[in-house]
């Protein structure tokens, strides 16, 4: 059963304006959160984490929300930009010795120019 | 260039033919892992290996195989493959465990025929 789910497969959103990609997970025991970006025909990169301690991390242009009541999570990328065209995976994990992420199923994020 | 090398990048199989699909880094990581990734499922753990010579099961290990013989290197072996295990296959390293964030190879598409 899909621990991590990402509901929606895709989304489109005008160049210079705000995605915003949705994460959901069901496992209460996790504390860690990953986000990560795949371009077609290369690996998964990463690009944002966030513990549990906290409920915001900004990185540039990208930051992440968490809501553990909601065991929501959710990925601002503010403007978006044509480049940010790509897959989106989010990952959880649990415990501080943790060997494994479970990923979700991705969005494919399209920024229109 | 830091980078994860899987080869090959394509590889199509016949049931039963054994194959090896090979990863190295160059990061010096200690930390290294197996993938697959099949739609509406997102990439599931086939096995990690948190240094040389120790290496565990993730969660879909049936029917494959590692070893870890050298820092770098974490091959992964598909004995008698079948065509269930048709895939896209990645290998990732970190310095200290999937929350370090990984580092990803561009992903090896088998098909098992």
């Amino acid at each position: 059963d899909q621990q991590v789910k990402q509901n929606s497969p895709s989304l489109s959103v005008q160049e210079g304006r705000i995605s915003i990609l949705n994460c959901d997970y069901t496992n209460s025991m996790f504390d860690y959160f990953l986000w990560y970006k795949k371009y077609p025909a290369e690996g998964p990169t990463f690009l944002i984490s966030i513990s549990s301690i906290k409920d915001k991390n900004e990185d540039g242009r990208f930051t992440v929300f968490l809501n553990k009541s909601a065991k929501h999570l959710s990925l601002h990328i503010v403007p978006s930009q044509p480049g940010d065209s790509a897959v989106y995976f989010c990952a959880a994990s649990w415990g501080s010795g943790a060997n494994n992420l479970f990923f979700g199923t991705g969005t494919r994020l399209t920024v229109i120019p | 260039e830091a980078q994860v090398t899987q080869n090959p990048r394509y590889l199509i199989t016949v049931t039963g033919k054994k194959l090896t699909v090979t990863c190295s880094q160059n990061m010096n990581h200690e930390y290294m892992s197996w993938y697959r990734q099949d739609p509406g499922l997102g990439l599931r753990q086939i096995y990690y290996s948190m240094n040389v010579e120790v290496t565990d099961k993730g969660d879909v290990p049936e029917g494959y195989k590692v070893s870890r013989k050298e820092k770098r290197n974490f091959p992964l072996i598909l004995e008698s493959p079948s065509p269930n295990q048709t895939s896209l296959y990645f290998c990732a390293s970190s310095p200290q465990g999937p929350r370090g964030g990984y580092t990803f190879g561009s992903g090896t598409r088998l098909t098992v025929v």
